[in-house]
């Protein structure tokens, strides 16, 4: 039972356009969620991050919304350059129970940024 | 040394090796993860160290062994690998598990069990 899903594997944009990665997840438990970004041989490295209780949280070019009534985040990341050409992982932390504050992850997207 | 590192990058082991994956972080922080990345697959979280104590063991077969000598230092000691072991293992570490949000990861180490 995959509680946080990315469903697309891939992401292709132009650069100096908007890209947008979209994150599901099922469980209501979950009270904090983040996007983290990987290069290749390199491990995650946190970008931003969101508490249940906004909707919305911005850090320069990087904007992540929340829609708790959908279970549905994004990020959003305007304008996209090739730099940003990596695989993004949505992760999502647990507020409660034996699990308190484990990280779930959905499986990642990869995002081409193209010049 | 800065961050999490992880020692060695690259590991080629056959099922009847024994061998270590190590892990050091330099943020003082309080608790290590081990996760494994399989191709196409979200992190798996395999242990959770918190002050030195393992809190979590997320059904990770007995060929995998963690060690956790002090909060900076955790190891992942592999015996008896399966071919299917084969993925990246990530160390991580944050403030304290419950008490913070954000994980701080390493490079990782690419295992090939042959």
């Amino acid at each position: 039972d995959q509680q946080v899903k990315q469903n697309s594997p891939s992401l292709s944009v132009q650069e100096g356009r908007i890209s947008i990665l979209n994150c599901d997840y099922t469980n209501s438990m979950f009270d904090y969620f983040l996007w983290y970004k990987k290069y290749p041989a390199e491990g995650p490295t946190f970008l931003i991050s969101i508490s249940s209780i906004k909707d919305k949280n911005e850090d320069g070019r990087f904007t992540v919304f929340l829609n708790k009534s959908a279970k549905h985040l994004s990020l959003h990341i305007v304008p996209s350059q090739p730099g940003d050409s990596a695989v993004y992982f949505c992760a999502a932390r647990r507020s409660g129970g034996t699990s308190y504050g484990k990280l779930t992850f959905g499986q990642g997207t990869i995002l081409t940024v193209h010049p | 040394e800065t961050g999490v590192t992880q020692t060695p990058r690259h590991l080629v082991m056959g099922m009847t090796n024994k061998k270590s994956l190590k892990c050091e972080q330099h943020l003082g922080h309080n608790a290590m993860y081990w996760y494994k990345q399989s191709a196409k697959k979200p992190l798996e979280l395999m242990f959770v160290y918190n002050f030195k104590e393992q809190t979590e063991n997320n059904s990770v077969p007995s060929r995998f062994s963690p060690e956790c000598p002090n909060s900076s230092h955790l190891f992942l000691h592999l015996h008896t690998l399966q071919p299917e072991d084969s993925a990246l293992y990530l160390c991580a570490s944050s403030l304290a598990q419950g008490l913070s949000y954000e994980q701080y990861f390493g490079p990782g180490t690419r295992l090939t069990v042959t």
